[in-house]
């Protein structure tokens, strides 16, 4: 069975203050990862994605997330927050068909 | 600005009424979905459309009746729905490969949702 934990249900932070949100998964299969950020009252963005080549991939807005298989995992990081970036964080596993299964989410708090 | 968009934003609705929700995206996606948020939870997956055609049914209740009447429209109908059924529910759309083979690592385009209340 395919599934995705998010060890830190809440994360907070002071701003300018480096993060990390970890996400591990469990996969019998090539897997296709990605990150997810929802803002109060909004849909999902996507935030970056793994889908093969460089295990190191970055998103515009200052966030990288590094593909460890060996160490099954996936977690996301900023070397400095600002309080925009307040949300909630979805870690997704492609599974088969059109089918992703998500963590539980992480809550990351910036604060002042 | 996101680029599905979902109407309305918010429904508050009996639990004897019939309503629908829609969906729209001009990405020329022809995967489209529907998921179900409750609060402080992943999404849910309810229904896959590919192709124009229902691929994925999560055993959902029949109280709810997804449509998909063309490659950029998506409904979802609702009728004699329970309170336990309050939630945001998303729309999501995605590329689909030439060949019609499986979505290999396509991100989901999500729309804002619509904030659904049943009384």
């Amino acid at each position: 069975a395919q599934s995705v934990t998010q060890l830190d249900s809440q994360v907070p932070v002071f701003e300018e203050a480096p993060v990390e949100l970890r996400c591990n998964y469990s996969s019998s299969v090539s897997v296709y990862l990605f990150w997810y950020v929802q803002y109060p009252n909004q849909g999902l963005q996507l935030l970056l994605k793994y889908l093969s080549g460089s295990t190191l991939v970055e998103s515009i807005n200052g966030f990288e997330a590094e593909f460890n298989k060996s160490q099954t995992s996936f977690h996301l990081r900023k070397p400095s927050v600002h309080i925009s970036d307040t949300a909630e964080y979805f870690c997704a596993l492609e599974t088969s068909g059109s089918r992703l299964t998500f963590g539980e989410g992480t809550q990351l708090t910036v604060n002042p | 600005d996101t680029e599905v968009t979902q109407t309305p934003k918010h429904l508050v609705m009996g639990m004897t009424n019939k309503k629908s929700l829609k969906c729209e995206q001009h990405m020329g996606h022809r995967a489209m979905y529907w998921y179900k948020q409750k609060a402080k939870k992943p999404p849910e997956l309810m229904f896959v459309y590919s192709y124009e055609k229902l691929s994925i049914n999560e055993s959902v209740p029949s109280r709810f009746s997804p449509e998909c009447p063309n490659s950029s429209l998506l409904n979802l109908h609702l009728h004699a729905l329970q309170p336990e059924d309050s939630a945001l529910y998303l729309c999501a759309s995605s590329q689909l490969p030439r060949d019609r083979g499986p979505r290999v690592g396509s991100p989901l385009h999500f729309g804002n949702g619509t904030r659904l209340t049943v009384t």
